[in-house]
């Protein structure tokens, strides 16, 4: 159990155009989704917290126009690029808590999407 | 706050030799200790966790970590590493503070090689 999967894995897009990845918890219900992205070669980097029929919840120096954020479903959030430039060009990785899971931070992960912007 | 550091962004081992990844913590509350690894182009698969049980932990495809609180660390081992161990391994940690304990902070990422 406990499977989060991410759509769609690879998406090539033209500059300003915009981009939309799903999240989705396949098996369970989460209560928190987040999302991070990942430069070649880095570490993840936490963009937002989002939490299911509320705002998300942005980290410093994310822009919130230019990454919408949605969290519709206790087992789907997305994830849009606006305007997409190719310094957005990017790994991008959901995770999600699992609701009424042993609260010890274990975080599920989907298997990433990757964003080239032409 | 929390922090990670990795020492190593690199570390190359002999198939069969020991593998260990070095990872120190920074936490203001009693932590919850991860390592992850990832393949290239996949998402993140939790190997083990440390939750303030045993400080021992044993994890998947045969890693276990010891959570040394004097030392801030845990640190990754291997025994006997076989060559599909070659990946990016992250170790994070979260905490209670705020309120959630899901906020990762990872480190920076250390690169497996094994060489037959």
């Amino acid at each position: 159990g406990a499977v989060v999967s991410q759509h769609p894995s690879w998406v090539i897009c033209k500059s300003g155009t915009s981009v939309k990845i799903e999240c989705r918890s396949l098996d369970f219900q989460a209560t928190t989704m987040f999302w991070y992205r990942q430069f070649p070669k880095q570490s993840l980097m936490l963009m937002a917290t989002s939490n299911e029929g509320s705002k998300a919840t942005y980290e410093q120096g994310v822009e919130k126009d230019k990454f919408l954020i949605n969290h519709a479903s206790l087992t789907l959030s997305t994830l849009t690029v606006t305007s997409a430039h190719p310094e957005d060009s990017s790994f991008y990785i959901c995770s999600a808590s699992r609701a009424g899971g042993t609260d010890t931070g274990e975080l599920f992960f989907g298997e990433g999407s990757r964003l080239t912007v032409l | 706050a929390q922090s990670v550091t990795q020492l190593g962004s690199h570390v190359s081992v002999s198939e069969g030799a020991l593998v260990l990844l070095r990872c120190n913590y920074s936490s203001s509350v009693p932590p919850y200790l991860f390592w992850y690894v990832q393949y290239p182009n996949q998402g993140l698969q939790l190997l083990l966790k440390y939750t303030s049980a045993a400080t021992l932990v044993k994890g998947i495809n045969g890693f276990e970590a010891e959570f040394k609180k004097s030392e801030t660390s845990f640190h990754l081992t291997k025994p006997s590493a076989h060559m599909s161990d070659a990946a990016e391994y992250f170790c994070a940690v979260s905490g209670s503070s705020g309120g959630s304990n899901y906020k990762l902070t990872f480190g920076k990422g250390t690169l497996l090689t094994v060489n037959p």
